[in-house]
C-alpha cells in the first residue's frame, strides 16, 4: 500500500537559516507527492507536487522539493527559514482508492516546524 | 474564488450525542473527501465522493458515521451516537481531477476548508 513516512515529528531552525524537512514515500508505480502546510486552526494548503519531470520542485512561499527516486526521498526545503514558517507541515502520496480507479491523498503524520527569531 | 466552506467551526457534545457537519465544495469540483485529523495524527481519510457518488468508505466506520451528497454539490457528515475518540478536526476538501491517475487536467491537489473542531466529551 502506498504511504509516506516523516521521521521527525519536530524540527528546530534559526531565521534565516535553511530548512529540511523530511519525507520518504513507498509506493508502487510513478509516485506522485505533495506537501501541504497548516496553520492553527486553520485547514491545509497545497505548497507543491511532484508529478513529472525536474526533480527539484519549486512552490509557494519560497519552499521548494526534492524528488529522490533511488532514496524514495521528497524533502522539503527553503533557503532562508521565517519564523512566519513555523506550521505544521505535511508529506502526502496519490493513493489509488479502495477497489476502484479512483485516486486519494494518504498524509504523513506531519512534521511541527519551528524558526525561531 | 469561494474556497471550501465547512460548518460549524467548533462544536462540543457529549457522547452518544450526535452532530452533523456540512461542506460546500469549490465550484464545479467532483471529488468531495472527508478527513478525520486527530490530535498529533496525519489527516485520515473517511469518504470519497465522485459527484454524488461513493468512491472510497473503506475507512468509515459505518456503525456511527454516515456521509451524503445529494446532487453532487454539497455534503454531510453526520456522527451518532459519538464516542469519546471521535474528538478530532473533520476536515473537507475538494478537488476538480476525475480521480483517474495521469491525463490531462489532472493536477491531483486537493483544497481544504478550514476544519471542523470536534470535542466529545
Amino acid at each position: 500500500a502506498q504511504s509516506v513516512a516523516q521521521p521527525e515529528d519536530q524540527v528546530n531552525v534559526a531565521e534565516g537559516n535553511p530548512l529540511t524537512v523530511k519525507c520518504t514515500y513507498s509506493v508502487s508505480g510513478n509516485p506522485y507527492l505533495f506537501w501541504y502546510v497548516q496553520y492553527p486552526n486553520r485547514g491545509l494548503q497545497f505548497l507543491l507536487k511532484y508529478i513529472t519531470g525536474d526533480n527539484l520542485v519549486k512552490g509557494s512561499y519560497g519552499f521548494e522539493a526534492e524528488f529522490n527516486k533511488s532514496q524514495t526521498s521528497f524533502h522539503l526545503k527553503k533557503p532562508s527559514a521565517l519564523v512566519s514558517d513555523s506550521a505544521l507541515y505535511f508529506c502526502a502520496v496519490r493513493a489509488p482508492a479502495e477497489n476502484t480507479g479512483f485516486q486519494k491523498l494518504v498524509f504523513g503524520t506531519g512534521t511541527r516546524l519551528l524558526v525561531s527569531p | 474564488e469561494a474556497g471550501v466552506a465547512q460548518s460549524p467551526r467548533y462544536k462540543i457534545i457529549e457522547k452518544r450525542q450526535s452532530v452533523a457537519f456540512w461542506c460546500n465544495p469549490i465550484s464545479g469540483h467532483a471529488t468531495l473527501y472527508w478527513y478525520q485529523q486527530i490530535l498529533g495524527q496525519g489527516p485520515k481519510l473517511l469518504i470519497q465522493f465522485q459527484n454524488n457518488g461513493v468512491v472510497d468508505d473503506s475507512q468509515l466506520p459505518k456503525d456511527r458515521f454516515s456521509a451524503e451528497r445529494l446532487k453532487g454539490v454539497d455534503s454531510t457528515l453526520k456522527i451518532q451516537p459519538a464516542k469519546l475518540e471521535d474528538s478530532a478536526v473533520y476536515l473537507c476538501a475538494s478537488s476538480s481531477h476525475r480521480g483517474t491517475s495521469g491525463g490531462a487536467g489532472d493536477t491531483g491537489e486537493l483544497f481544504f476548508g478550514e476544519g471542523s473542531r470536534l470535542t466529545v466529551l
